[in-house]
Order: C-alpha cells, then sequence, then structure tokens
C-alpha cells in the first residue's frame, strides 16, 4: 500500500499567526513531496515540491517565505503557513512519490486552513 | 490557461445514465491519471494509462489513452449515486510532477 497522513485535518487560526501542516508517508519512503492548494470548486494547484534534504522547488507566484515547507526525512514534510491572512484560508493536500516513481502520487486526505 | 482541459466542467445526471468526461491537451504525455475526490477529502487513484491507444476498465468505468497520447476520456456506464463526485485528470511527462484539469464535478442524482 501507499498511505499518505495529514495533520491536522482542520485547522482555524486567528490572522498573524503561523500553521504548521505535517505530511506523511506511513508505508514507504517518500524522496519527493508535493504540496498543492486548493480552492472551493476548483481543481489542485502545485505549490512546490519537496526533496528530502534538500530546498523545496516552488511555483510561480507561490512565496517561499510565506510557506516555508521542510522535508527533514523520507516520511514527513511539513509546510508553515507563516503570518497567516484571510485569504490564505483554502484546502491544503499533499502527495508523495515513491522513489523512481514520480509519475505515481499518492495524496494525503488534506487539511482545512481557516483564518479569522 | 489550463494545460489539460477537462469538460464538462459540471454535469449532473439520473442514476443509470451514462456519461463521459474528456481531458484534451496539446501536450503530450507519458502517462495519464485519473482521480476522484470527494468533499472534504485527497484525491484517490482511479486509473494509470500509459500507452497511446490505451484502454483499461474499472467495473463500471473504462478510460482510454488517445493514440498520440494528448488526450483521454472516462466514460462511466449506468452511473450511481455513490459516483458522485470531482473527477481530475492528470499528466506526467517524462517522470515530471503532474498537472492538474480543471476538474468535472459529477452528481448523480437518485
Amino acid at each position: 500500500g501507499a498511505v499518505v497522513s495529514q495533520h491536522p485535518s482542520w485547522v482555524i487560526c486567528k490572522s498573524g499567526t503561523s500553521v504548521k501542516i505535517e505530511c506523511r508517508s506511513l508505508d514507504f519512503q517518500a524522496t519527493t513531496m508535493f504540496w498543492y492548494r486548493q480552492f472551493p470548486k476548483q481543481s489542485l494547484m502545485l505549490m512546490a515540491t519537496s526533496n528530502e534534504g534538500s530546498k523545496a522547488t516552488y511555483e510561480q507566484g507561490v512565496e517561499k517565505d510565506k510557506f516555508l515547507i521542510n522535508h527533514a526525512s523520507l516520511t514527513l514534510s511539513t509546510l508553515t503557513v507563516t503570518s497567516a491572512h484571510p485569504e490564505d484560508s483554502s484546502f491544503y493536500i499533499c502527495s508523495a512519490a515513491k522513489p523512481g516513481g514520480l509519475e505515481t502520487q499518492y495524496f494525503g486526505p488534506g487539511t482545512r486552513l481557516l483564518v479569522l | 490557461t489550463q494545460l489539460l482541459e477537462q469538460s464538462p466542467q459540471f454535469l449532473s445526471i439520473q442514476e443509470g445514465e451514462n456519461l463521459t468526461v474528456y481531458c484534451n491537451s496539446s501536450s503530450v504525455f507519458s502517462s495519464l491519471q485519473w482521480y476522484r475526490q470527494e468533499p472534504g477529502e485527497g484525491p484517490v487513484l482511479l486509473v494509470t494509462v500509459v500507452t497511446g491507444g490505451e484502454v483499461k476498465k474499472l467495473k463500471r468505468l473504462t478510460f482510454q489513452f488517445g493514440d498520440a497520447r494528448k488526450d483521454s476520456s472516462l466514460h462511466i456506464t449506468a452511473a450511481q449515486p455513490g459516483d458522485t463526485g470531482l473527477y481530475l485528470c492528470a499528466g506526467s511527462r517524462a517522470g515530471n510532477m503532474l498537472t492538474f484539469g480543471g476538474g468535472t464535478r459529477l452528481m448523480v442524482k437518485p
């Protein structure tokens, strides 16, 4: 199997605070993890590609200082939304790929962030 | 503009009807995947097609990859309310990351 978990499932925070979201591959090692953002009734938008032990690659228009990504181990990547604002409210989804298998991504259940 | 265009964007049908969702691009993909996503959950992989002209069946779902590997279709026979969800196609080129289509939101009414 290929199970990916995310924590937390839901988070509500005040504007200006930072929020950390964890993405874990539970039964396989993931050299590459991806972070997506999804607005209501829309498709997934890739934010960044996270490689274990190196800096993340951000998509155009995604602020790297705003969305901090750390991929410190083969089973864990974290996304920190710094100084969150209401417009950061969204559904954040991570996925993980097995070594050599970038074409197959296994998705986490998502984290819904609401910034008040 | 979307690299992968999905159509229709929204589809509401009665239980028992058939439907087809299309995923089109001007680019060639090494593989194409179809996902289904329910509200508040992450996408779940349905199928991966890699060969031009390939047809895969998953119960009442039939997936086809175009001969030129630029397009794909998903056909559902005798749709059921449990098929309701967001269907996403995603293409990959030479091992690179996935590019998602805009999604097709399907509602099957009992």
